[in-house]
């Protein structure tokens, strides 16, 4: 069945460092791909997603793009702050039946002043 | 901008107890979905509800779970006699065609069973 893996955590960084988090995904069909990201008890952010092979998201500096051949959507950003400090998930929408979305375990960032 | 919102925020209940999780969708979607987060664990699929039935359902959408849109903005989730394992985060989403079935995510509600 579809799937998404991602790398585990936690990542620690200092500020202002370069942020991979890799993931890559199992699917049927052409799904949609997203990254979310979580907040300390709050709920799910979406922040960027990209609808077919090639495309970038972008979004507050983040940004991933949907790679077909090596199924990938790797999380970048440049430079991390304090503020970027959360748990980051990615995920897939599959577009047949339901459309569900099926998560990545999530991978946490911790980033030091 | 329209949003997904869950009531309540917080829900305890003891052992055995039914409860029922609270959502309104945003009014022009059409496709509505239960996932739950376990804590510290990943978000998981439970059900995806369209034109007033089960599109799809997990393995984790067992006979103690049920779903219902009683009236033209609620979706609800039913929890039938809940279990100590049942405790986890629930999040509402909705979604509609026009928009490549992008899913927006309620708050969710945080269920603590005793």
């Amino acid at each position: 069945g579809d799937s998404v893996t991602q790398m585990e955590g936690p990542v620690t960084l200092s500020e202002e460092a370069f942020l991979t988090i890799n993931c890559t995904y199992t699917a049927t069909g052409y799904p949609s791909l997203f990254w979310y990201v979580q907040y300390p008890g709050e709920g799910l952010q979406l922040l960027l997603k990209a609808t077919k092979a090639d495309d970038k998201g972008s979004n507050k500096g983040f940004e991933a793009t949907y790679r077909k051949e090596t199924t990938s959507f790797h999380l970048e950003k440049g430079s991390v702050q304090v503020s970027d400090s959360a748990v980051y998930f990615c995920a897939l929408t599959t577009n047949t039946g339901g459309f569900k979305t099926i998560f990545g375990a999530g991978t946490r960032l911790f980033v030091k002043a | 901008e329209p949003e997904v919102t869950q009531t309540p925020s917080h829900q305890v209940t003891q052992m055995g107890q039914e409860v029922i999780l609270r959502c309104v969708p945003i009014s022009n979607h059409l496709y509505f979905y239960w996932y739950r987060q376990i804590l510290g664990q990943k978000v998981e699929f439970l059900v995806s509800f369209y034109n007033n039935e089960i599109s799809e359902k997990s393995e984790i959408f067992d006979d103690q779970f049920s779903v219902e849109r009683p009236d033209g903005s609620n979706f609800t989730l039913k929890i039938r006699s809940t279990k100590l394992e049942d405790s986890a985060m629930y999040f509402c989403a909705s979604s509609d065609r026009d928009r490549g079935y992008e899913q927006y995510f309620g708050p969710g509600t945080r269920l603590t069973v005793t």
